[in-house]
């Protein structure tokens, strides 16, 4: 069966301060792949997305990155973190297979910038 | 615009009372309506893909129903570990990501 995994699961960052996120998938080849970005009380922000190695389509401009260095690993980046980059970053997968595809959510990494 | 809006933003019922949550769509083309379960903390949990109109999908406690219009995921006879906030998602025709709703709080006392 498949896994998603997400680390870390919490992270107090400084403003300025570098990010990394990271989110592996397991059990699946050739996924989609997905980071979102969930406010308090509100929807699920789809920050970026990936059908393939070094594949990144960017939803929404921001001081965030992403990248996927292998198939089943996804990382979300930011070389100096803002106050407003506070939120909780879910990351999910799909088959890949024709839409609709029903998404898979990791635990997700709770992100607190002071 | 495609837009999604869940009603009521939270909803408190005593153990065993049944109800209804209600997401509302408007997409040029509905592919596919989506609901997950999501506890605090956590990452959402994938419950039911609808497609068309008429369409019903059973779970434990909860059934989902769609119409042209709106969805409704039904919790009958609820236990308090039912609690949690439950999404709406709907992928349309006009959209390659999903639209989502802001969730209903479901708050169920024992």
């Amino acid at each position: 069966s498949q896994t998603i995994h997400q680390w870390p699961a919490t992270l107090v960052q400084p403003v300025g301060s570098p990010l990394s996120l990271e989110c592996t998938v397991e059990g699946t080849s050739n996924p989609n792949l997905y980071w979102y970005r969930q406010a308090a009380g509100r929807g699920l922000q789809l920050l970026f997305y990936s059908v393939g190695i070094g594949q990144i389509s960017s939803e929404v401009p921001q001081n965030l990155s992403a990248s996927r260095p292998q198939d089943r690993q996804f990382i979300l980046s930011s070389k100096k973190l803002l106050l407003s980059d506070s939120g909780f970053y879910l990351c999910a997968w799909s088959a890949g297979t024709a839409a609709p595809e029903t998404q898979y959510f990791g635990p997700g990494t709770r992100l607190l910038v002071l | 615009e495609d837009q999604v809006t869940q009603s009521p933003e939270a909803l408190r019922l005593q153990e065993g009372e049944s109800s209804s949550l209600n997401c509302s769509y408007t997409v040029s083309g509905l592919r596919g309506l989506f609901w997950y379960r999501q506890d605090p903390g956590k990452g959402p949990e994938f419950l039911f893909t609808l497609y068309s109109a008429g369409e019903e999908k059973e779970k434990e406690r909860l059934k989902a129903t769609l119409t042209k219009k709106e969805s409704f995921l039904h919790i009958t006879a609820p236990k308090p570990e039912d609690s949690a906030t439950y999404l709406c998602a709907v992928h349309s025709d006009s959209n390659y990501q999903l639209i989502w709703g802001a969730g209903t709080k479901l708050i169920i006392k024992p």
